[in-house]
């Protein structure tokens, strides 16, 4: 079974400083997908960013880019540029490509300060 | 808005119960997830049907269940409700099944009181 782990429970980030969230993986797969998720107090996950396995490109969208380190089994999310509406609990997410099923990591809850 | 739907947004309860959480998946997605959000066991997987057949099962107790209908939403069942199911329960949707990227939509979640 695949395993999710993120070690950092908390963070903080000033606004418009960069800030990266560490998440690590567990798996015998080779082709896979990874996902962040962001889950503000609303409560509501939202999809930041997500990665295929088979790429080496780096995922990027707008502030949000990843560190895709396979052999690491690593996948880091970097926030540029942090704005306060970027505070939630950002959750990393494991899919192997023959099953359907989202592996969740323990969450980091990041805040950003004014 | 993520295009998925979920009713109730809230649902409170006494133990022993038991409740329907009823959701409406994207115009055009045939795959619905469930997902448990708990203080003690984070977010996991239950269960996922594609168009209207069970795909795949988790961590889902044998009280619970749950079936995609003909128009494609999704119930999950509770039933002899505990203190412990306790939780915000969401439900995702995707385009396929399995193959490729199938990136998943969730809804806003029901969160339910059990007392």
């Amino acid at each position: 079974a695949q395993t999710v782990t993120q070690s950092q429970p908390e963070m903080s980030v000033q606004e418009a400083e960069t800030v990266t969230l560490s998440c690590t993986y567990d798996t015998s797969e080779s082709n896979y997908y990874l996902f962040w998720y962001k889950q503000p107090p609303s409560r509501q996950m939202i999809l930041v960013i997500r990665q295929e396995a088979y790429k080496q490109q780096n995922a990027t969208e707008n502030r949000f880019s990843v560190n895709f380190q396979k052999a690491a089994k690593s996948f880091s999310l970097k926030i540029s540029d942090s704005q306060l509406g970027d505070t939630a609990m950002y959750f990393c997410a494991f899919r192997n490509n023959a099953g359907n099923m989202l592996t969740f990591g323990g969450g980091t809850r990041l805040m950003v300060k004014p | 808005d993520s295009g998925v739907t979920q009713t109730p947004k809230h649902l409170i309860t006494a133990t022993g119960q038991r409740v329907t959480l009823r959701c409406s998946p994207r115009s055009g997605d045939l795959s619905v997830y469930w997902y448990q959000q708990s203080l003690d066991q984070g977010l996991q997987f239950l269960i996922q049907y594609y168009n209207g057949e069970e795909r795949a099962k988790g961590n889902i107790l044998e009280r619970f269940s749950a079936q995609q209908f003909p128009d494609l939403h999704s119930e999950l069942n509770l039933s002899s409700l505990e203190l412990g199911d306790s939780a915000l329960y969401f439900c995702a949707s995707s385009v396929r099944g399995r193959e490729g990227l199938n990136e998943q939509f969730f809804g806003p979640g029901t969160r339910l009181t059990v007392l």
